[in-house]
């Protein structure tokens, strides 16, 4: 069955630029869903952070889009994100998720476990 | 914050049951979109719960349901169980926002 695997660096600088990659096995990038990233607080809620559909075509939460680029490599079945300028405010667990062309709006049907990013000098 | 609101906790003993409301407003909710619920235990990744605000994946369990009416939704578990407890977040999409929204999340506590 599909899964999806989060990796990057756990511990950014401030200022700096957080990046993580999502590995897709089991399925391919390229069938019709869409690739999210989900974020969540130590202790809080969850937020939508952005998608990309494996055709490069991406939606991203206006909150965050000045900081936030998401990319996609179909040669390697993964998906990326990009978060720049980084605070301690986006120290958070950083999930990446499928959501399913349907729906409106769409649902995420299957997540990754997570990966913790800690923004800290 | 949010604009999907959920109240923090909710309880009950085994076998009974408890709804948890998401209240949203008539750019999310109430301008059609449909909701979604997730659950989250603890440690672990969200997992979808109810989608289309009535429908259940493969593998979810009856005692589960969903149900939307104008600007909210509600998500009722009968017969509660240990396994139950978890957090449980709404999601759907807001128009005024521009992208999809969760909700604060409700925590269940199995007496």
């Amino acid at each position: 069955q599909v899964q999806l695997q989060e990796s990057g660096p756990g511990l950014v600088k401030p200022s700096g630029t957080l990046s993580l990659t999502c590995a897709v096995s089991g399925g391919s990038i390229s069938s019709s869903n869409w690739w999210s990233w989900v974020r969540q607080p130590p202790g809080k809620g969850l937020e939508w952070i952005g998608e990309i559909y494996h055709s490069g075509s991406t939606n991203y939460n206006p909150s965050l889009k000045s900081r936030v680029t998401i990319s996609v490599d179909k040669s390697k079945n993964q998906f990326s994100l990009k978060l720049s300028s980084v605070t301690a405010a986006d120290t958070a667990v950083y999930y990446c998720a499928r959501a399913g062309s349907r729906g409106a709006p769409r649902y995420f049907d299957l997540w990754g476990r997570g990966t913790l990013v800690t923004v800290s000098s | 914050q949010s604009v999907l609101t959920q109240p923090p906790s909710v309880s009950g003993a085994p076998g009974q049951r408890v709804t948890i409301s998401c209240t949203g407003s008539s750019s999310n909710i109430g301008a059609g979109y449909d909701v979604h619920w997730y659950q989250q235990l603890p440690g672990t990744a969200p997992k979808l719960l109810i989608y289309g605000n009535s429908n259940r994946p493969s593998g979810v369990p009856d005692r589960f349901s969903g149900s939307k009416s104008g600007t909210s939704a509600s998500l009722a578990i009968t017969g509660l169980q240990a396994e139950d407890e978890a957090d449980y977040y709404c999601q759907s999409y807001d128009s005024s926002l521009g992208n999809y929204v969760f909700g604060t999340g409700t925590k269940v506590t199995v007496l």
